[in-house]
């Protein structure tokens, strides 16, 4: 039941844009987004609770499409801060917790 | 606020060793979470507690048991440590309610020999 995303990894210079998919073989009640940083905990990002839900925090923005079962995050004008692995997430009718594969993102100068 | 405390940091097993992960919240949330974290594999669920008391089994819990006795802690064992186990764990904490975030603690690194 754990999610999928892709690209597995991205390599991008500062200024450029990414787009991470996240999709699930079960139907989504909301995506979670979190960061890590290599060799450090994650760090929640945002939650999508809705079909058609769009977040933003910064220039990272999210959107959800339930009926794909399908969420997508959107890094924009990456900087170099912007580097570690993201995940999606999404939590079942009984509680449990599935994050998905990981996507690396690596931002250079 | 020290939010999640894992304890200890970092531990060497020798196979067949037992050892008791801990996990402390200051934040007076009622769910925890203990997950394992493989390269390639990302973060898989082992066993989770939505209160005081209550535990339930995840998508990986084979060879490790977990405990709930107080609120704010949350115990991961591991009876007979095996190489398959080395890894590094997180434990995390979040409010009640739907789909609330979930805060975690810096991991425990534990190499099984």
């Amino acid at each position: 039941q754990q999610p999928v995303q892709s690209p597995q990894a991205v390599i991008l210079r500062e200024g450029e844009d990414a787009v991470i998919n996240c999709s699930s073989s079960k139907a989504l009640y909301s995506v979670h987004w979190y960061r890590q940083k290599h060799g450090e905990a994650p760090i929640f990002l945002m939650i999508l609770l809705k079909g058609g839900e769009q977040k933003g925090h910064d220039k990272i923005s999210a959107s959800f499409n339930e009926k794909k079962q399908q969420s997508s995050l959107y890094l924009t004008a990456s900087q170099l801060s912007y580097s570690g692995t993201y995940f999606c997430g999404t939590e079942d009718t009984g509680n449990q917790f599935y994050f998905g594969t990981g996507t690396s993102l690596t931002v250079i100068p | 606020n020290a939010g999640v405390t894992q304890t200890p940091k970092f531990r060497v097993l020798k196979t067949g060793q037992s050892m008791t992960l801990l996990c402390a919240q200051d934040m007076n949330h009622e769910y925890m979470y203990w997950y394992r974290q493989d390269p390639g594999m990302g973060l898989r669920l082992i066993h989770y507690s939505v209160g005081e008391g209550t535990t339930a089994k995840g998508e990986v819990p084979d060879g490790y048991n977990v405990s709930r006795l107080k609120k704010q802690n949350f115990l991961l064992g591991l009876e007979s440590a095996a190489p398959s186990q080395t890894s590094v764990y997180f434990c995390a904490s979040r409010t009640t309610g739907v789909n609330q975030p979930q805060h975690f603690g810096d991991g425990t690194r534990l190499s099984i020999l």
